[in-house]
C-alpha cells in the first residue's frame, strides 16, 4: 500500500531560523503533492502543491517545497519562521490509479516557534 | 466562495450509540471525501465519492459505519454502533474534477467533528 512518511513529530525552533520539514513517499507511479497546514483550533488549509512542471514550488506565507522524484521526497522549507507560524504540517500526496487518485496523508509534524 | 459545511462541530455520546455527521461540500466540487482524524495523526481516508458514486471504501468499517451521498451533493456519516476509539475528529473534503487526464486533487476541508465517544 502506498504510503507517506513525515521525518519529524515535533519540531522546536526560535523565530527567524530556518525550517525543513521532510516528507517521503513509497509510490513509483504518478502523484500530486501536497502540504497542509492545521493553525491550532482551524481547519486544514492548503499551503503549497506540486502537480507537474517546475520541481520548486512556492506557496503561502514564504513556504517552498522541493519535488525529487529520485529520492521520492518532497521537503518543506522556509528561510526564516515566524511565531505565527506554529502549527500542525501535514505532507498530503495523491496516488493514480483505477482513474482516480487517492490522496494519503503523512502523521504530521507540530511546528512549536518560540518568540 | 463558501467553504465546507460541516454539522454537528462537535459531538458527545456513549458507546453503543449510533451519531451521524453533514456535510456540504464546496457547490460544483464532483468529489467528497470523509476522513477519519484520531489525536496525534494525519487524516485517514474512510471513503470517497465521486458524484454520488463510491470511489473507495476500502478503509471504511463498513461493520459499523456507513456513508452516502444520494444527489451527489450532501453526504452524511453514520456510526453505528460507536465505539470508545471512534473518538476522533471526522473532516470532510471536496474537490472538483478539472480535466480529461484525471481528478483535481487539490481538496479543500470542512472544519471537521469532533465526536468524543465515553
Amino acid at each position: 500500500a502506498q504510503s507517506v512518511s513525515q521525518h519529524n513529530h515535533h519540531v522546536i525552533l526560535s523565530e527567524a531560523a530556518s525550517l525543513e520539514l521532510g516528507c517521503n513517499y513509497s509510490y513509483g507511479g504518478t502523484v500530486n503533492l501536497f502540504w497542509y497546514v492545521q493553525y491550532p483550533g482551524q481547519h486544514l488549509q492548503l499551503l503549497l502543491k506540486y502537480f507537474s512542471g517546475d520541481p520548486l514550488v512556492k506557496g503561502i506565507k514564504g513556504f517552498e517545497a522541493e519535488f525529487i522524484k529520485s529520492k521520492f521526497s518532497f521537503n518543506l522549507r522556509k528561510p526564516s519562521v515566524q511565531w505565527s507560524d506554529t502549527a500542525e504540517y501535514f505532507c498530503a500526496v495523491a496516488f493514480s490509479g483505477a482513474g482516480s487518485y487517492q490522496l494519503t496523508f503523512g502523521k504530521g509534524t507540530k511546528l512549536s516557534v518560540i518568540p | 466562495e463558501a467553504g465546507v459545511a460541516q454539522s454537528p462541530r462537535y459531538k458527545i455520546i456513549e458507546k453503543r450509540q449510533s451519531v451521524a455527521f453533514w456535510c456540504n461540500p464546496i457547490s460544483g466540487h464532483a468529489t467528497l471525501y470523509w476522513y477519519q482524524q484520531i489525536l496525534g495523526q494525519g487524516p485517514k481516508l474512510l471513503i470517497q465519492f465521486q458524484n454520488n458514486g463510491v470511489v473507495d471504501d476500502s478503509q471504511l468499517p463498513k461493520d459499523r459505519f456507513s456513508a452516502e451521498r444520494l444527489k451527489g451533493v450532501d453526504s452524511t456519516l453514520k456510526i453505528q454502533p460507536a465505539k470508545l476509539e471512534d473518538s476522533a475528529v471526522y473532516l470532510c473534503a471536496s474537490s472538483a474534477t478539472r480535466d480529461s487526464k484525471g481528478l483535481n486533487t487539490e481538496a479543500f476541508f470542512g472544519q471537521g467533528t469532533r465526536l468524543t465517544v465515553v
